[in-house]
C-alpha cells in the first residue's frame, strides 16, 4: 500500500543533542509537510518542501531545519532540542500545494527530551 | 492568521448514541477535512469537503460543509467503542498566496462507555 512511514516512532535524545527525524512517502506526491503537535493540541505547521521548494514558517524557531534530498524522503533536523521540543511529529504529504486529493499523515515520532 | 472553534472539546456518549461536533471561523473556507486520530498515531482522513452545501457521508459518519462556507458539522451515527479518538477538523481558505495551508482545530476527545 501506498504510504507515509516515519522512523522512528520513538525518539529519546538528549538535551541539546542534534536530532534528526525521517520521514518517506511511496506516494509520489509533490508536498512535503512537518507538523509538531504537543499534547491535547492541533498539529502546528512547521514548514514544508513543494517539491525542492523550501517553505518555513513564520514562527518556527530557527533550531529546525529540513532537508528534501529527492521526492521520497523528507528529514526533520533539531540542532539544539530543548525540553520544550518533546512532542509528537507529523510528517504528511499531498500531491499538490491545494490538497485537492487529500492529506496523507504518517504515525508520527513522538520525541523526548531528556 | 486564521482560527477554528471546534466543538464541543470533549465528550462523554454511551454506545449507540449519535455524536455531532462542529467546526466554525469567521474566515471563509474552501475546503473542509475531517481527522481522526487514535492515540500515538497520525491523523487519518475521514471524510473531505470541497463545495459550500456538500452533504458527504462515509459509513456512519456524515459530514457537511456549511453554506456559509464558514462551518462544518461531523456526525456519528450509532456509536461503537473503535470510535474513541480525537477528532480534528481542518481548514483551507484556497486563495491568495500562503492560503493553502492547512488550519487545524483543537479536536474533539470522544469517550464512548460500552
Amino acid at each position: 500500500d501506498a504510504m507515509v512511514i516515519q522512523n522512528p516512532r520513538y525518539q529519546v535524545t538528549q538535551f541539546g543533542k542534534p536530532v534528526t527525524l525521517s520521514c518517506s512517502q511511496t506516494l509520489n506526491h509533490n508536498v512535503m509537510y512537518w507538523y509538531q503537535q504537543k499534547s491535547s493540541q492541533a498539529p502546528k505547521l512547521l514548514f514544508h518542501y513543494y517539491d525542492k521548494d523550501f517553505n518555513n514558517e513564520a514562527d518556527t524557531p530557527d533550531n529546525f531545519q529540513s532537508r528534501r534530498p529527492n521526492t521520497s524522503f523528507c528529514f526533520l533536523d533539531i540542532r539544539s532540542p530543548g525540553l520544550g521540543d518533546a512532542a509528537m511529529y507529523l510528517c504528511a504529504t499531498s500531491r499538490d500545494l491545494w490538497g485537492l486529493y487529500g492529506y496523507t499523515f504518517g504515525s508520527g515520532t513522538r520525541l523526548t527530551v531528556v | 492568521g486564521q482560527q477554528l472553534n471546534q466543538s464541543p472539546q470533549s465528550m462523554f456518549i454511551q454506545e449507540g448514541e449519535d455524536v455531532s461536533m462542529n467546526c466554525t471561523s469567521s474566515s471563509i473556507f474552501n475546503t473542509w477535512l475531517w481527522y481522526k486520530q487514535d492515540p500515538g498515531e497520525g491523523p487519518v482522513l475521514l471524510i473531505a469537503l470541497y463545495k459550500a452545501g456538500e452533504l458527504t457521508s462515509n459509513g456512519r459518519l456524515t459530514a457537511q460543509f456549511g453554506i456559509t462556507r464558514k462551518d462544518s458539522f461531523l456526525n456519528i451515527s450509532a456509536s461503537i467503542p473503535s470510535d474513541v479518538g480525537i477528532y480534528f477538523c481542518a481548514g483551507r481558505i484556497g486563495s491568495g498566496a500562503g492560503s493553502y495551508q492547512l488550519t487545524f482545530g483543537k479536536g474533539t476527545k470522544l469517550s464512548v462507555i460500552p
